[in-house]
């Protein structure tokens, strides 16, 4: 199965939070990522967080992590139109080769 | 800076042809990864070439090859392609010492396979 998993879709209001959760298998991942690809365009790195951190906050982003339930999530405030995009998470031991879920697609709405 | 640059942003190949794709990573940067992304999927790893030597590999087949060079640009070679090898290929580069938090992709190329 799926070592990352995600929702595919999530819809928010302009204006609201948004929250992307992730759950990944390895226990013995130590690096924990969120990417962001707008369509056409590569891969941006918007934040990551090491496994023995419980929460990061960089300006509007907020990343959580539980790992007894190996739970991450990106929280968003103040979501944007230009949010709109897919958002990867992404796990790797030790900072190498990162693999990926497959990405939840956040639609904006006015 | 430069960031990670890659050629051609697109081609359409025809089955059983070959392609190589290239990259330049990151100025500092000395490890380079390939990855495959098809439609709706995430990235897929391919491999990672560190010191001009293929360091890492994911599960993909033996028509895929690589190379880096001294100045630690990459390219990526597919033989005999297949209507599935259509996809948006990714480089990343990274640093090896410090690879966790320094790992940027380029735009990627976009494969059509027909």
């Amino acid at each position: 199965g799926e070592d990352v998993e995600q929702s595919l879709f999530l819809s928010v209001r302009e204006g609201d939070s948004s929250v992307i959760n992730c759950t990944y298998t390895d226990s013995s991942s130590t690096y924990l990522y969120w990417y962001k690809q707008e369509p056409g365009a590569g891969l941006q790195l918007l934040t990551y967080i090491f496994s023995n951190m419980d929460m990061k906050q960089d300006q509007r982003l907020t990343v959580l992590l539980n790992k007894k339930d190996k739970h991450l999530s990106l929280r968003i405030a103040d979501t944007q139109t230009g949010d709109s995009a897919i958002y990867f998470c992404a796990e790797s031991i030790r900072g190498y080769i990162p693999t990926f879920g497959r990405g939840t697609s956040l639609i904006v709405h006015p | 800076d430069a960031g990670v640059t890659q050629s051609p942003t697109h081609l359409i190949k025809t089955r059983g042809q070959q392609v190589t794709l290239r990259c330049s990573p990151k100025s500092g940067h000395d490890t380079v990864s390939w990855y495959q992304q098809a439609l709706g999927q995430g990235p897929q790893f391919i491999f990672q070439y560190y010191e001009e030597e293929e360091r890492q590999r994911g599960n993909f087949p033996d028509r895929f090859s690589g190379h880096q060079f001294p100045n630690y640009s990459s390219e990526l070679n597919v033989n005999a392609l297949l209507l599935g090898d259509s996809a948006l290929y990714l480089c990343a580069s990274s640093i090896d010492r410090n690879s966790g938090n320094t790992i940027y992709f380029g735009e990627g190329s976009w494969l059509t396979v027909v």
